[in-house]
């Protein structure tokens, strides 16, 4: 039973050309992240919504952006992708709660993005 | 601040061997959690594990095991018995009680590949 979807597991775009990917969760979740992991390299965290508090690391690029219209879908948008945007990008999920200990989180299986 | 440290990039064994990641972390923190996942080729990232820092107990699930030892800030992965299909990318995880959003900081990961 999949957990955490990511549509599509593939995507290639042209290089400036608008992109979405998205995620699902069956969880119930009140966390979601936004993962970029290029090849070789550990997973770094792009932005969470604790709820619908969004989160932005504060390297992240404005070109990218997020939404989460609902508690189980979360999408992430490349505004204007660029060579260097190519990656794996995953979802996680996890529960939260203000104060409490950290919980576990729950990746999806990623999209991978190729920007021509 | 917080930092995981597997310095092991690579590890190459033959079917059968026992093999152990390292993992070595730092925090300032008396309250920590600490992860491993496990990403195959497929690019998923597979919880294996979650412990606190109050539990040094070592952790056994069939032919894995996790020595965590607070007194060298490591928390060391072994697999019994090395089967192919161990072979993937392991990270090891950090998270501080005091962070909110529960923030994974990741080591780099450690390549194991398993042969026939």
């Amino acid at each position: 039973d999949a957990m955490v979807i990511q549509n599509p597991r593939y995507q290639v775009t042209q290089f400036g050309k608008p992109v979405t990917l998205s995620c699902s969760q069956t969880l119930n979740h009140n966390v979601m992240y936004w993962y970029q992991q290029k090849s070789s390299q550990a997973p770094k965290l792009l932005f969470h919504y604790y709820d619908k508090d969004f989160n932005n690391e504060a390297d992240t690029p404005d070109n990218f952006q997020s939404r989460r219209p609902n508690t189980s879908f979360c999408f992430l948008d490349i505004r204007s992708p660029g060579l260097g945007d190519a990656a794996m990008y995953l979802c996680a999920t996890s529960r939260g709660r203000r104060g409490g200990a950290p919980e576990t989180q729950y990746f999806g299986p990623g999209t991978r993005l190729l920007v021509l | 601040a917080q930092k995981v440290t597997q310095a092991q990039t690579e590890i190459s064994v033959v079917e059968k061997e026992d093999v152990t990641l390292d993992c070595v972390y730092e925090t300032r923190d008396t309250t920590y959690y600490l992860f491993w996942y496990k990403q195959p080729p497929s690019g998923e990232l597979v919880f294996l594990i979650r412990r606190n820092s109050f539990d040094e107990q070592n952790e056994i699930s069939g032919r894995y095991s996790w020595n965590f030892q607070k007194s060298t800030s490591s928390f060391n992965f072994t697999i019994t018995a090395s089967q192919v299909v161990d072979s993937a990318v392991y990270f090891c995880a950090l998270s501080e009680a005091t962070n909110a959003g529960n923030m994974l900081t990741f080591g780099g990961g450690t390549r194991l590949m398993v042969k026939p």
